[in-house]
């Protein structure tokens, strides 16, 4: 498809194991964002890719949080020893550019018992 | 005080009502202005830019004033298919473009 593809769809796992989330970008698109939003609450920036080096990652919420991107295209964003706080929809989008329109996968949706 | 603030909703309104959603924005270096809609446990998808100017795509109208840091939406005719989450973005000049989300505003519109 052409669109931003996200997996898994879905992910439920334990408190305190670790979990790998992917996004493919829009083929071309130098640009990749990750995002998070809970349950009735508004999107909040974790981490921007420019290529494969990530110039802002203000919104990482702890050193649990990181992510990595390879060949200006796939990236993970890695959650280790999850908490009950982490449990949202992770979202991810791409761009031609950082100041071109998003684009946004379906998200990964996280459940943390 | 979140960056983005809009009306709590939700909303319920008859087909066919104006309805209108209002957002402010506490940051002055915010440089460009978007609404997007969220269907229910769907990605948002961008709905318009906002312009200085004011602009219209068939029954939405977007405004900004950049002196009271406020942008609004207006839906006129609202149907069924309106039915959503409205979000209230700004982006910031030369900050890698990420996105500033307000934490939308809840539109249901009933037969």
């Amino acid at each position: 498809g052409a669109g931003v593809s996200q997996s898994p769809s879905n992910k439920v796992t334990e408190k305190g194991k670790d979990v790998e989330l992917r996004c493919d970008p829009i083929s071309g698109h130098t640009a990749l964002y990750w995002y998070r939003q809970r349950l009735g609450q508004g999107l909040e920036f974790l981490i921007y890719f420019q290529g494969n080096s990530a110039p802002d990652k203000s919104g990482l919420p702890s050193d649990r949080f990181s992510a990595e991107r390879t060949g200006e295209s796939v990236s993970t964003l890695t959650i280790q020893r999850t908490q009950q706080e982490d449990s949202a929809v992770y979202l991810c989008a791409s761009s031609l550019g950082p100041d071109q329109p998003q684009h946004f996968g379906d998200g990964t949706r996280l459940s943390i018992l | 005080r979140k960056e983005v603030e809009q009306d709590p909703g939700p909303f319920n309104v008859p087909e066919g009502a104006t309805v209108a959603f209002n957002c402010t924005y506490s940051n002055s270096a915010s440089q460009s202005f978007f609404w997007y809609r969220q269907d229910c446990r769907k990605e948002p998808k961008l709905l318009m830019s906002v312009y200085s100017s004011g602009n219209e795509d068939g029954r939405f109208t977007a405004q900004l004033n950049r002196a009271s840091q406020y942008i609004s939406l207006l839906i006129r005719d609202s149907k069924l298919s309106d039915s959503a989450t409205y979000l209230c973005v700004v982006r910031h000049y030369n900050q890698g473009g990420k996105l500033i989300f307000g934490q939308g505003t809840e539109l249901s519109v009933k037969p």
